[in-house]
């Protein structure tokens, strides 16, 4: 069971560069996320997907562009890179963002912004 | 809002030692609350969770219960394994139907000693 998998795994940009992330899950959940994760910050959510078709932002989601591509796959667009977006970025998927269900994240992706 | 806050860290322990990680978080609605653990190099992953008031989560030898009263969810184990070491995550939700979106604390650096 592959679960949710994200690339790259690392990445570094200069300033003002763009790249994608990319995530997708094989377990047939409705709902996805991104977050990122900073020291002494926890989790953040940047924003989310409750149902295929749908996005909303989080908590954080200035600089940040995101597309449901279709049921397993949601991508995190950065447009214009910032040395504020160096952070390690996790996806996660849920079976329904309204059902009590548990969270499964992918293993990260970390981005530094020169 | 919604918070969340952990003590600080990190928390060194020897092997066999009793744990206790404090967590407590905003009255606000009625939040279902979480442990996530991320081992090294790894995406997060539920550890044990709580849906009402006096809940007790348990998973793999830990424990926590849901205290309206203090807005509290402290994380304890009896007796702590090397295996054990690994960033530790309380969490909420927003309550009501917004289950899948999660507000972390900062996170607990466990290292277990033999």
């Amino acid at each position: 069971n592959a679960g949710v998998t994200q690339t790259p795994k690392f990445q570094v940009l200069k300033t003002g560069q763009s790249m994608t992330l990319q995530c997708a899950q094989d377990m047939n959940h409705n709902s996805m996320y991104w977050y990122r994760q900073d020291p002494g910050m926890g989790l953040r959510l940047i924003y989310y997907s409750a149902s295929e078709g749908t996005t909303d932002k989080g908590e954080v989601p200035n600089g940040y562009n995101v597309s449901r591509l279709n049921k397993r796959e949601f991508s995190l667009r950065l447009e214009s890179a910032a040395p504020s977006q160096t952070s390690v970025y996790f996806c996660a998927s849920s079976e329904r963002s309204t059902s009590n269900s548990p969270l499964h994240f992918g293993n990260g992706t970390r981005l530094t912004v020169t | 809002g919604n918070s969340v806050t952990q003590m600080e860290g990190p928390v060194t322990l020897s092997e066999e030692a009793f744990l206790t990680i404090n967590c407590t978080y905003t009255a606000t609605g009625y939040p279902s609350l979480f442990w996530y653990v991320q081992y090294p190099g790894e995406g997060l992953q539920l550890l044990l969770k709580a849906t009402k008031a006096d809940d007790k989560g348990s998973n793999k030898g830990f424990e926590a219960t849901y205290r309206k009263e203090t807005t509290s969810f402290h994380l304890e184990k009896g007796s702590v394994q090397v295996s054990d070491s690994a960033v530790y995550f309380c969490a909420r939700n927003a309550g009501g139907t917004s289950y899948g979106k999660l507000t972390f604390g900062q996170g607990t650096i466990l290292t277990v000693h033999p």
